[in-house]
């Protein structure tokens, strides 16, 4: 079992909706959360970034952490072609290491 | 500011050959990692290094794989021999350090792209 899954997709969806990408977990020792994007042959940018449970908004997104269920999810509202990217996710435990497990990412296609 | 540097963006080499990459980090980030990404999976550490010293190897074959961060600013990360399943997008990352408070998380470089034949 992977530590960090995450449904490949691909996600394609009509300009204007909303989406949701998910991830699960099996270590509950992780407690910083992250959302990035990657668009094609580009490194991933940081989207989002969550500290244990809880929500984060920013602009069109939305992180949630549910740390009881070991579930995260990324919203993102009024989608936009330019949204069209992978989205991995990735997480981290306290301390000083700070190394990355990410997931294999969802694919998300926003057509216009 | 600028971003994480790497180079070359791309390379391709037979197998059993040998390879060299290059990264460049963010100006005053103490904290350089490696990672492997394959097509269609998301990114595995490799090496991550505080300053010029080595603070996980633990996923680096390292009976191939070589990395060194001489005077704790650039890195170089080598393959010899390479293996076709090699073939991977090689990303440097970069971030400030130590300090679990501060609200900073990894910067990545656009990777340079390994094609093993």
């Amino acid at each position: 079992q992977k530590e960090v899954e995450q449904d490949p997709g691909p996600l394609s969806v009509p300009e204007g909706a909303i989406v949701s990408l998910n991830c699960t977990y099996s270590n509950s020792a992780f407690q910083y959360f992250m959302w990035y994007r990657q668009y094609s042959r580009k490194g991933p940018e940081l989207l989002m970034y969550t500290y244990s449970s809880g929500n984060k908004e920013d602009g069109r997104f939305t992180a949630q952490v549910d740390k009881s269920s070991k579930y995260i999810s990324l919203f993102i509202r009024d989608s936009q072609p330019s949204d069209s990217a992978t989205y991995l996710c990735a997480m981290r435990f306290s301390g000083s290491a700070r190394q990355l497990t990410f997931g294999s990412g969802t694919q998300l296609t926003v057509l216009p | 500011e600028a971003g994480v540097a790497q180079s070359p963006r791309y390379k391709i080499i037979e197998k059993r050959q040998s390879v060299a990459f290059w990264c460049n980090p963010i100006s005053g980030h103490a904290t350089l990692y490696w990672y492997q990404q394959i097509l269609g999976q998301g990114p595995k550490l490799l090496i991550q290094f505080q300053n010029n010293g080595v603070v996980d190897d633990s996923q680096l074959p390292k009976d191939r794989f070589s990395a060194e961060r001489l005077k704790g600013v650039d890195s170089t990360l080598k393959i010899q021999p390479a293996k076709l399943e090699d073939s991977a997008v090689y990303l440097c990352a970069s971030s400030l350090g130590r300090d679990a408070k501060l609200n900073t998380e990894a910067f990545f470089g656009q990777g340079t792209r390994l094609t093993v034949v």
